[in-house]
């Protein structure tokens, strides 16, 4: 069974540097094809996809965030983590992760979320 | 980016209604589109993928259909589950963009 799991700080003070962990079990990101997604919410607001990173270590981002996000993977500890710098209160959202399951780039399996609020 | 547009934005119907969702691509995606159901406060359920492959366990009163850059998800006999939110999303690239969203509220 596939399980992921977000976590990091709920508050986060403008301009500060954002680090998220999503956890995950029931798939390696040793597994040719596989691969775990960062995509956010804002209240209210549509999904937007952040980044993406494979089991070989091929990283994409939103062109938009690009220079702000770090996408890496630990796969002895079934972990990917996401930094994301010089924090905004717009960038207040909800946080998932979820599981590309074979280089498809669309998302099968998802965390719960983690809401992130930017505030002073 | 790949810009996507849904209509409407917000829906009202009824219990056994037949509903229709329309996304719209900036430019042609080929058949590279997912729809997802997201409830309140819940991660968002992947429905269908390539515009009309249906998700394992997903009931066949869903369906997509479309390809370039018009695609329909739609709904026949709406059921009080499926009141919810639904996304487009397009994976024609890695700069993987998302539907605004549509509310399908009961009337």
């Amino acid at each position: 069974q596939i399980a992921l799991k977000e976590s990091g700080p709920t508050l986060v003070r403008p301009t500060q540097t954002l680090t998220l962990t999503c956890n995950f079990s029931g798939f390696s990101l040793n597994t040719e094809g596989a691969g775990v997604a960062w995509i956010r919410q804002p209240p209210g607001k549509a999904l937007e996809w952040l980044a993406l990173i494979y089991w070989d270590d091929d990283k994409r981002y939103s062109p938009s965030l690009k220079s702000r996000l770090t996408i890496t993977k630990d796969t002895s500890k079934n972990q990917v983590v996401l930094t994301m710098t010089n924090m905004d209160p717009v960038d207040t959202a909800t946080y998932y992760c979820a599981h590309d399951v074979r280089l498809v780039r669309y998302f099968h399996h998802w965390g719960q979320g983690t809401l992130v609020t930017v505030s002073s | 980016d790949i810009q996507m547009t849904q209509s409407p934005s917000t829906l009202s119907a009824s219990v056994g209604d037949r509903v229709t969702i329309t996304c719209r691509a900036s430019e042609s995606i080929s058949i590279y589109l997912a729809w997802y159901q997201q409830k309140p406060g819940k991660a968002p359920k992947l429905l269908i993928n390539k515009a009309s492959r249906l998700e394992g366990g997903v009931p066949s009163r869903f369906s997509g259909s479309g390809s370039g850059t018009q695609f329909t998800l739609t709904i026949s006999g709406l059921q009080p589950d499926d009141f919810a939110t639904y996304y487009c999303q397009q994976y024609n690239s890695y700069a993987i963009t998302f539907g605004q969203g549509t509310r399908l509220e009961i009337k």
